[in-house]
């Protein structure tokens, strides 16, 4: 099945830098790959997410990056501020040409802090 | 307004006791989904739905049940709850397979 693997398990940064978080996945079927963003007791939220098709997607401070060939995509953000501190999972959803169609599968999350 | 409903926000129960967490939406959507959320684990999907009658297992559906009689609704059950099922849950919502999700709120599972 999936893997997904999510890198750095913690990120610490200073308001103003940027921020990028890695992931990589096993299934060549996924081909949707979304991003959450969950504050501290609430659920998670959908901030940007990507199609196999493209290989790059912006929303003002936020980018993602795809790379089907090596099988891993990252979430970049600019201009950090302190409402950016959050936990962000990314997550690779299998395509309608692979048996497990739907199937969705998380990494394990990155917790950024960013100091004011 | 459009949302996804969970239902117990908090539920503490006892091993072996049947529990049903309800979730219902109000979006038309075809696809739903129950994940759990543990410490460095991250969110695991239990199962999906991609249609009425239509479900599917995800990465743990061991100890779960689900059903999908209705389309706007998708309740979890667990036949004989264990402590390993201690979690928080979300149920999920979205137009299809491979669109954003909607999540519910979340329930707080405790079982002693």
């Amino acid at each position: 099945g999936e893997n997904v693997e999510q890198h750095p398990s913690t990120l610490s940064v200073q308001e103003g830098d940027s921020a990028v978080i890695k992931c990589t996945y096993s299934d060549s079927a996924s081909n949707y790959f979304p991003w959450y963003k969950q504050e501290l007791g609430k659920r998670p939220q959908l901030i940007i997410d990507i199609r196999s098709n493209v290989g790059e997607k912006k929303d003002q401070r936020i980018a993602v990056t795809l790379n089907k060939t090596a099988k891993h995509f990252s979430l970049h953000i600019t201009e950090t501020q302190p409402e950016d501190s959050a936990v962000y999972f990314c997550a690779a959803s299998i395509g309608a040409g692979g048996t497990s169609y739907g199937k969705l599968t998380f990494g394990q999350g990155t917790i950024l802090t960013v100091h004011p | 307004e459009a949302q996804v409903t969970q239902n117990p926000r908090y539920l503490i129960t006892v091993t072996g006791k049947k529990l049903t967490v309800t979730c219902s939406q109000n979006m038309n959507h075809e696809y739903m989904s129950w994940y759990r959320q543990d410490p460095g684990l991250g969110l695991r999907q239990i199962y999906y739905s991609m249609n009425v009658e239509v479900t599917d297992k995800g990465d743990v559906p061991e100890g779960y049940k689900v059903s999908r009689k209705e389309k706007r609704n998708f309740p979890l059950i667990l036949e004989s709850p264990s402590p390993n099922q201690t979690s928080l849950y979300f149920c999920a919502s979205s137009l299809r397979g491979e669109s954003p999700l909607h999540f519910g709120n979340g329930t707080r599972l405790t079982v002693t």
